[in-house]
């Protein structure tokens, strides 16, 4: 199975600051990679897929960058709404593996 | 606008079965690769099973292999899980995904159901 780790668990920044998760995986994925956002009691939803294209409707502010083992999820300008957990899924192959999430909140 | 509403939740004895549902409507289930992914109380992701968009594929995580069947009903245009054999680990919150195609790389949820919480417990 292809393992997904995430760095930092927890991440606290002001309002504009600009916020880097990043995720690796246990063996190259290529660009195989999708970012999703998820807030509390509700289901995750999609920001990022293939290490960087933006799903429609996500703010310009996010963007993922990477290919092969290390990949970035950027936040240019981070907003009060961005307060949430971000998880990293390699969808290269099954089993379809999430790292262990990055959880983002306000100073 | 695609929509995903799920039932069948709900608190079970360990060894107990549960079918749970989920409803789609503005798409077709069997144009679209369709998941199972839970999350334990506090925890990460985990996806549990794959079902592909011709219905001929499953697949599903080792830690449920054996104890639980993807399956759906073009009719209704349901997608279901039915679990067994359940055990006080398999509490969670679980969610039905639609894959956004149906290529093999395309192993990516683009839209989720509210998700139905299980809970094993005596």
């Amino acid at each position: 199975d292809i393992q997904m780790t995430q760095s930092p668990s927890t991440l606290s920044a002001s309002v504009g600051d600009r916020v880097t998760i990043t995720c690796r995986a246990s063996q190259s994925i290529s660009g195989w990679l999708a970012w999703y956002q998820q807030k509390p009691g509700k289901a995750p939803t999609l920001l990022i897929s293939t290490a960087s294209s933006l799903e429609s409707g996500v703010p310009s502010r996010f963007s993922g960058s990477g290919s092969g083992t290390e990949f970035t999820l950027t936040i240019s300008s981070l907003q009060p709404d961005d307060c949430a957990t971000y998880y990293c899924q390699q969808h290269r192959d099954s089993p379809w593996t999430f790292g262990q999430g990055t959880k983002v909140d306000m100073k | 606008q695609v929509q995903l509403v799920q039932s069948g939740g709900g608190v079970v004895q360990p060894g107990g079965s549960l079918r749970l549902s989920c409803v789609a409507s503005g798409f077709t289930l069997s144009k679209y690769g369709m998941d199972w992914v839970r999350q334990a109380p506090g925890k990460g992701l985990e996806w549990v099973a794959f079902l592909r968009y011709d219905g001929t594929t499953k697949y599903y995580a080792a830690s449920v292999q054996g104890r639980v069947t993807i399956s759906r009903d073009n009719v209704n245009n349901t997608l279901f899980l039915q679990m067994s054999s359940l055990r006080p680990e398999d509490t969670a919150t679980y969610f039905c995904a639609k894959r956004k195609g149906n290529t093999p790389m395309v192993a990516y949820f683009d839209s989720w159901g509210q998700g139905t919480l299980v809970s094993v417990s005596s």
